[in-house]
């Protein structure tokens, strides 16, 4: 089946540093979604990525897709307290569902 | 985003009855609704996949006739857990996807069940 991993499993930054999580499959993919959930919370929904090579920004968050579309990262800029969560990709493999990655926790120290 | 809620938020059971949880998506129309299980600090773990008007796909290892899913319109999808014991005790969330919107998937604020 789908093997998703991602790394690191737990971040500890001081706020104004990047981070940087990956998300690596052990299959080629058809696209990637990345989801935050802050603690307490429910997952929200960031980015989709379709192509390879695909680079993406939303502010301070870049999202990449890799060349062989089997991995892909998400970075952020000078991260900030509201930055705390954890970061989940979801993959599809040409197929109707997504699989979740373990996910990388973010905490960021003031 | 779409909004997607999900009722009750929290709910107590004794062991061997029966809990329903409903997932709404409020302002647009699933073709799919997913049903995810979470357990502390983990992933989410995907039970089931329903299409408006048809039976759910479950995934490897989860029990039909133990957790029945039910998806009667495009706005609605629900999961009872049938004879719940306190191993079921968790935290499930769904979420509502449409091909019309690129797939992207909308998350319930969750239900967290706990079996006495």
């Amino acid at each position: 089946g789908q093997q998703v991993m991602q790394i690191p499993q737990y971040q500890h930054v001081q706020e104004g540093e990047d981070f940087t999580t990956y998300c690596n499959s052990s299959t080629t993919l058809s696209n990637i979604q990345w989801y935050k959930q802050r603690p307490g919370g429910h997952p929200v929904f960031l980015i989709q990525l379709v192509k390879s090579g695909e680079v993406k920004k939303q502010k301070r968050l870049t999202f990449q897709f890799g060349e062989a579309k089997k991995n892909s990262s998400l970075h952020i800029t000078a991260t900030q307290t509201t930055d705390v969560g954890t970061y989940f990709c979801a993959v599809n493999n040409y197929g109707q569902n997504f699989v979740f990655g373990p996910g990388t926790r973010l905490s960021v120290l003031p | 985003g779409a909004v997607v809620s999900q009722h009750p938020s929290r709910v107590i059971c004794k062991s061997g009855t029966s809990v329903k949880i409903e997932c709404r998506s409020l302002d647009f129309q699933a073709t799919t609704m997913f049903w995810y299980r979470q357990f502390p600090k983990q992933s989410l773990m995907l039970m089931a996949t329903s299409n408006e008007g048809s039976k759910a796909t479950y995934e490897q290892g989860v029990e039909k006739d133990k957790f029945l899913i039910n998806h009667a319109s495009l706005t609605l999808s629900t999961l009872t857990v049938t004879s719940a014991h306190p191993e079921d005790s968790s935290f499930y969330i769904c979420s509502a996807s449409s091909w019309l919107a690129g797939y992207e998937q909308y998350f319930g604020p969750g239900t967290r069940l706990t079996v006495t």
